[in-house]
């Protein structure tokens, strides 16, 4: 079945340690994109990419790093710059264009 | 950049009874997409609207997109305990395909 796989479901880290979220689809989306989502928000967009080797900055993109070498692949980095990393963390992808946007599961980062 | 209001926030009601979720834009919007997260999930998408004064139904769901395409509602009938969740409207912000803005989203809790 097609889709898109995030993981870790849970994590928890140490402050002052970067942690990678990983995000791979088998839909042959070319956008993908990356959300975050705190308690009583809406989703925020972290970083998107629309390309192979091309990514964008969002709305909150300080703290975190992305890279985009694989058309299936978008992992998240939350580095230890990122203030307040707790948070449910959000991949999603689209074929192109204003189209629907497909979610993976979410991961759930808590910083002890 | 573009954006929209979402109200109201949380929506309690008795099973049976009808739910509203409104949003609304300052600016004209090119279309509007409706999603729905259910508690503890990741967001699904249920529709987008392009024309103005467009209606579309699934089900109880009535999906309204205003004549001046500023504003946005989705009604559900005679509500059910499987609606539960939130749901979000989400427009496109136009400066690059595929970027959506979120709606804080309308917490719905059914009461069975």
């Amino acid at each position: 079945d097609g889709g898109i796989t995030q993981s870790p479901k849970y994590l928890f880290r140490k402050e002052g340690q970067n942690v990678t979220l990983s995000c791979e689809q088998n839909l042959n989306h070319d956008a993908m994109y990356w959300y975050r989502q705190d308690p009583g928000q809406g989703l925020r967009l972290i970083y998107y990419s629309q390309i192979v080797n091309d990514f964008q900055k969002g709305d909150i993109a300080e703290g975190y790093s992305v890279s985009r070498e694989k058309k299936e692949s978008f992992p998240l980095t939350v580095t230890s710059a990122q203030k307040n990393p707790t948070a449910f963390y959000l991949c999603a992808s689209t074929l192109g264009g204003a189209g629907e946007l497909f979610f993976g599961e979410g991961s759930r980062l808590t910083v002890l | 950049g573009q954006q929209v209001m979402q109200i109201p926030q949380y929506q309690h009601v008795q099973e049976g009874e009808d739910f509203t979720t409104y949003c609304n834009s300052s600016t004209t919007l090119s279309n509007i997409q409706w999603y729905k997260q259910r508690p503890g999930g990741h967001p699904v998408f249920l529709i987008q609207l392009v024309k103005s004064g467009e209606v579309k139904k699934q089900k109880r769901l009535t999906f309204q997109f205003g004549e001046a395409k500023k504003n946005s509602s989705l009604h559900i009938t005679a509500t059910q305990t499987t609606d539960v969740g939130t749901y979000f409207c989400a427009v496109d912000r136009g400066s690059t395909l595929g970027r959506l803005y979120f709606g804080r989203g309308t917490q719905l809790t059914v009461w069975p």
